[in-house]
């Protein structure tokens, strides 16, 4: 079936150091490929998303370009703040077209 | 505009006792979720209402576990009886449509329901 692979965390950086988080997805079809952020003690937020290969999704100073040659959507993002300190998700929308298949997780932790 | 409504925010029960969780979604939305949270796993689907309709329950383990919509609004998820692999966050989400490749589709999250069974 249908999932997504994150880097394991913590990943620990300082302030307006550059940020990259892997993920690599496995879905029969074309799927959609969303990254959520939890801030500490809070939902579950879209941060971005791209519903088709080569596109990129930004959002607050981070992007994700959908690359379907190498199933990936990688969260990079230049120059962190401490403010970015959350858990990171990836996710795709699954055959059925509304059920989001989320990653593990990624824990970043910024210092300044 | 208020977020997705969970309550209680924490619930510490003893094994084999039932429990509640409550989802107020936000104004307007058709489609709720209920997804489970793992320690250190992502969240994963539980249900997926479309107005007071059931579409996807098939990850919902009905011999302890029962949601309800009534009136397409709120939602209550229930255990019981609770056994101590329970243990989690169950979280809400709620969309304007089903699905999430769209604007309307997208998912906003509840902060969760903390369950400890002991």
């Amino acid at each position: 079936g249908d999932s997504v692979t994150q880097m394991e965390g913590p990943v620990t950086l300082s302030e307006e150091a550059f940020l990259t988080i892997n993920c690599t997805y496995t879905a029969t079809g074309y799927p959609s490929l969303f990254w959520y952020v939890q801030y500490p003690g809070e939902g579950l937020q879209l941060l971005l998303k791209a519903t088709k290969a080569d596109d990129k999704g930004s959002n607050k100073g981070f992007e994700a370009t959908y690359r379907k040659e190498t199933t990936s959507f990688h969260l990079e993002k230049g120059s962190v703040q401490v403010s970015d300190s959350a858990v990171y998700f990836c996710a795709l929308s699954g055959q059925a077209g509304t059920a989001l298949i989320f990653g593990k997780g990624t824990t970043l932790s910024v210092s300044s | 505009e208020a977020g997705v409504v969970q309550s209680p925010r924490y619930k510490i029960i003893e094994k084999k006792q039932p429990v509640a969780f409550w989802c107020n979604p936000i104004s307007g939305h058709n489609t709720l979720y209920w997804y489970l949270q793992n320690l250190g796993q992502g969240p994963e689907l539980l249900i997926r209402y479309e107005n007071e309709e059931a579409v996807d329950d098939s990850q919902l383990p009905k011999d302890r576990f029962s949601a309800e919509r009534l009136k397409g609004v709120d939602s209550t998820l229930k255990i019981q009886p609770a056994e101590l692999g329970d243990s989690a966050v169950y979280l809400c989400a709620s969309s304007a449509g089903g699905d999430p490749t769209t604007s309307l589709g997208t998912q906003y999250f509840g902060p969760g329901t903390r369950l400890l069974v002991l």
